[in-house]
């Protein structure tokens, strides 16, 4: 079964900082990669998705990600965040073949510092 | 266009209770999912369902069933609450096609069991 790893889970960062998320996926097919952001108390929303070609994917609000397939990595950048950043993020799986189930990472809580 | 409406938003049940959770999407999208959001945990898939009439176990299908009888309309039921059940319920709906393929998610159900 595929399976997400995202190894922190909680990241304190001043405003200006430039942030990294860790993201791993665990199967060995071709994946559709996804992260989604939730904001306190409301819904998941998409930040950005990889399905195929130009491995660095940029995203809403000045997010990006970087798909490395040999690492089995999909790693969340933004080179300076915001206090309006501050939320939870998840990474996401599918396999290509299949669209029908998104497995998710458990998620890394960001709260970022005026 | 409202998108994926998610009913209740709050319930509190007690223990053994029985109760339905209402997820409609107005997009005609196929697939429709439930899942659960538990702090550390991430999103969990608890059944999904690929059109009308159909379901299929996600990940943690105990203790819930689901029906799919109007393909606009996909139905949590709890029969007997328990305690363990205490979340928040996400309900998505998805698209096909190419590069637009993309969940859409509800505002969720948080729901207490006491």
């Amino acid at each position: 079964a595929q399976s997400v790893s995202q190894h922190n889970h909680h990241v304190i960062l001043s405003e200006a900082a430039s942030l990294e998320l860790g993201c791993n996926y665990s199967y060995g097919g071709t994946v559709n990669l996804f992260w989604y952001v939730q904001y306190p108390g409301q819904h998941l929303q998409l930040l950005l998705k990889y399905f195929s070609g130009d491995p660095l994917v940029k995203g809403i609000k000045g997010f990006e990600a970087e798909f490395i397939k040999s690492k089995f990595s999909f790693n969340l950048r933004k080179p300076s965040v915001q206090w309006s950043d501050t939320a939870e993020y998840f990474c996401a799986v599918t396999r290509r073949i299949s669209f029908q189930k998104l497995v998710f990472g458990t998620g890394t809580r960001l709260l970022v510092s005026p | 266009n409202a998108g994926v409406t998610q009913t209740p938003k709050f319930r509190v049940l007690k223990t053994g209770q029985s109760m339905t959770l209402l997820c409609a999407q107005d997009m005609n999208h196929e697939y429709m999912y439930w899942y659960r959001q538990d702090p550390g945990m991430g999103l969990r898939l608890i059944h999904y369902s690929v059109g009308e009439g159909t379901t299929a176990k996600g990940e943690v299908p105990d203790g819930y069933n689901v029906s799919r009888l109007k393909k606009q309309n996909f139905l949590l039921g709890l029969e007997s609450a328990a305690p363990s059940q205490t979340s928040v319920y996400f309900c998505a709906s998805m698209r096909s096609g190419g590069n637009s393929w993309g969940y859409t998610f509800g505002s969720g159900t948080r729901l207490t069991v006491v």
